[in-house]
């Protein structure tokens, strides 16, 4: 069975680097379909796309974030890292990965991670 | 960027309609797709390309996409549609994903 999951800290300072780990079972990252985003979620607020890495490695940044971010795979270690640098207050929330099986187009979002929430705060 | 606009909530009674819209200029464009998340859970596919459903989701949902305007519609209403519900698109000319504002929907 499709699994992701989440795993870094819950707690970060203001100015330090976020680094997340989405480690995936039941499908592999080298598989030409396969393709996973970052997403994170402000408490109470709407979602928000913040990276993408394709099967390839082409990787794709929110644009008003893209300075910050950086997307990266293991496909090895079934894993998907993202790094968020200098991290606000404004950042926490709950931060996803998810899985698409759509290749390079009309990507939608077909398995899900639980979530971490992470905080920013000194 | 784009984006896209929802309704920020729609009240419903049970075993009634509930018509959720996702409105841009993408939209006409793009094929759209719709997640539903309950309160401290992840979100859940429920509708793709437009007008497919993942297995397990029920007929009641469906949905259309013409125009500026992308349509979800859940039949029958139940309790547990209760949830907030999101549309979104994948803009290929930037290789970005863009999510909708969220609509709650209330079962009344």
């Amino acid at each position: 069975q499709v699994a992701l999951k989440e795993s870094g800290p819950v707690l970060v300072k203001p100015a330090e680097t976020l680094t997340l780990t989405c480690t995936v079972s039941d499908f592999s990252l080298s598989d030409a379909r396969m393709g996973v985003s970052w997403i994170r979620q402000p408490p109470g607020k709407a979602l928000e796309w913040l990276a993408h890495i394709f099967s390839n490695d082409k990787k794709s940044y929110n644009t008003s974030l893209k300075s910050r971010l950086s997307i990266s795979k293991d496909t090895s270690k079934s894993q998907v890292v993202l790094t968020m640098t200098n991290m606000d207050p404004v950042d926490s929330g709950t931060y996803y990965c998810a899985r698409t099986p759509a290749g390079y187009s009309y990507i939608y979002y077909d398995s899900w991670a639980q979530g971490t929430l992470v905080t920013v705060s000194s | 960027s784009y984006v896209l606009t929802q309704p920020p909530s729609v009240s419903v009674a049970p075993g009634k309609t509930a018509i959720l819209t996702c409105g841009g200029d993408i939209t006409g464009s793009q094929t759209v797709h719709w997640y539903q998340q309950k309160p401290g859970q992840a979100p859940v596919l429920v509708m793709y390309y437009d007008r497919d459903r993942p297995s397990g989701i029920p007929e009641r949902f469906s949905a259309s996409n013409s125009g500026n305007t992308a349509t979800l519609t859940i039949s029958r209403v139940e309790a547990g549609d209760e949830a907030d519900y999101y549309c979104q698109v994948w803009d290929s000319g930037s290789d970005l994903a863009i999510f909708g504002t969220g609509t709650k929907v209330t079962v009344l």
